[in-house]
């Protein structure tokens, strides 16, 4: 069983749907939960970044976390064919001292038709 | 805040050719990160730097990569005798401190012929 698991998809909606995203994960040491947002041939970018179980908004953004069941998500609002892209998963994990890598899902490429 | 930078953008190299990729950080970040990602795949760790001490090491880096960053500000990566294998996205990613985020580059991808 791999660390993090995520559904590639391909996942496709209309513009305006609500898109729900999710990963679950096996290693309970993970501390930190982030969502990146990927464009093709381009560099993860930082969408939403949270450490406690709960719920964090950041405009059309909701992060959810819930550390008991090993599984986040995450919610776009009133999705716009801007949102297309791969969608990643990530979680940091203390290695040792002060280190710190993050272990990623696969991603799941979502596709937002106008 | 101009962001990672990464360059080359694009690397194509005959099979057995020596590598060389640079990351420049965020400017103020302490924290510097490899990752490789190959399609369909997310982003994997390979090496980690605090200034310019190198702390971590995955076992995805075998001796053939090196990885270094003088003075603590940029970073290379190289790759000595390239494999077909070696063919991906190389992200570099930078972050202030601890338990901070980690902040993207755009990459350089590496094709091998």
């Amino acid at each position: 069983q791999k660390e993090v698991e995520q559904d590639p998809g391909p996942l496709s909606v209309p513009e305006g749907a609500i898109v729900s995203l999710n990963c679950t994960y096996s290693n309970s040491a993970f501390q930190y939960f982030m969502w990146y947002r990927q464009y093709s041939r381009k560099g993860p970018e930082l969408l939403m970044y949270t450490y406690s179980s709960g719920n964090k908004e950041d405009g059309r953004f909701t992060a959810q976390v819930d550390k008991s069941s090993k599984y986040i998500s995450l919610f776009i609002r009133d999705s716009q064919p801007s949102d297309s892209a791969t969608y990643l998963c990530a979680m940091q994990t203390r290695l040792g001292g002060s280190n710190y890598k993050l272990t990623f899902g696969k991603g799941t490429l979502l596709t937002v038709n106008p | 805040d101009t962001g990672v930078s990464q360059d080359p953008r694009h690397k194509i190299t005959k099979r057995g050719q020596n590598v060389t990729f640079r990351c420049d950080p965020i400017s103020e970040h302490n924290r510097l990160y490899w990752y490789r990602q190959t399609l369909g795949q997310g982003p994997e760790f390979l090496t980690y730097f605090q200034n310019e001490a190198q702390l971590e090491k995955s076992r995805l880096l075998s001796d053939r990569f090196s990885a270094e960053r003088p003075k603590g500000s940029f970073s290379t990566l190289e790759i000595q005798r390239t494999e077909q294998g070696d063919s991906a996205m190389y992200l570099c990613a930078s972050s202030l401190g601890q338990s901070q985020p980690q902040h993207f580059g755009d990459g350089t991808r590496l094709s091998i012929l």
